[in-house]
């Protein structure tokens, strides 16, 4: 079935320095791929998402790349704000059904 | 998008007991899921809610341990029997409302902590 291994677990910056977080899917009929933020107290928030008919996808200040050759997907925060704190979810899914099989998280820290 | 309410948001319960979470969701949806996060932990499917028929549990969670019920497109409920420590998790709701897409939205979830 499908894995997705996300990297790296913790992750520290400096507030208005950028964030990378990776992630890698197992199987290639994923084709869905969203990442999502969870505040502490709270479910987890889609904060952005892209399909496998598209190599980059931008937000304003949030990014999320992909690469289905490596399989490889990357989400970009530039000019982190310490609200950007928290954990972040990447996530895969794919066609015939719903289900989304999710990474392992990191947890974002971004120091004042 | 649907707006997600849980109930108990969080309870302390002790071992052996059952407990019962509901999810209220203000709009009619195509699909209901309870996932299971423990403790600093990703999130794990438990089940898909089916309305008017049993929940289809993932691998490692059965139906006597996590009864499920659905009885309409706007409500669902999640059991958890005979409950142990290990059983200490957030449980979160999620549903998809469009079929033409797999965006799913969560519940704020319920926090069990078993004694």
């Amino acid at each position: 079935g499908e894995n997705v291994e996300q990297h790296p677990s913790t992750l520290s910056v400096q507030e208005g320095d950028s964030a990378v977080i990776k992630c890698t899917y197992s199987d290639s009929a994923s084709n869905y791929f969203p990442w999502y933020k969870q505040e502490l107290g709270k479910g987890p928030q889609l904060i952005i998402d892209i399909r496998s008919n598209v190599g980059e996808k931008k937000d304003q200040r949030i990014a999320v790349t992909l690469n289905k050759t490596a399989k490889h997907f990357s989400l970009h925060i530039t000019e982190t704000q310490p609200e950007d704190s928290a954990v972040y979810f990447c996530a895969a899914s794919g066609t015939g059904g719903f289900k989304t099989i999710f990474g392992a998280g990191t947890r974002l820290f971004v120091k004042a | 998008s649907a707006v997600i309410s849980q109930k108990p948001s969080r309870d302390i319960c002790q071992r052996g007991t059952s407990l019962t979470i509901q999810c209220q969701v203000d709009s009619q949806v195509t699909m209901m899921f309870w996932y299971r996060q423990q403790p600093g932990q990703s999130l794990t499917l438990i089940a898909t809610a089916n309305q008017g028929s049993e929940a289809t549990y993932e691998s490692g969670f059965v139906i006597d341990k996590f009864p499920i019920s659905r009885p309409n497109l706007t409500f669902s409920t999640l059991t958890v029997s005979n409950m142990s420590p290990e059983d200490s998790s957030i449980y979160l709701c999620s549903v998809v409302i469009s079929s033409g897409a797999n965006v799913l939205t969560f519940g704020a979830g319920s926090r069990l902590t078993v004694l």
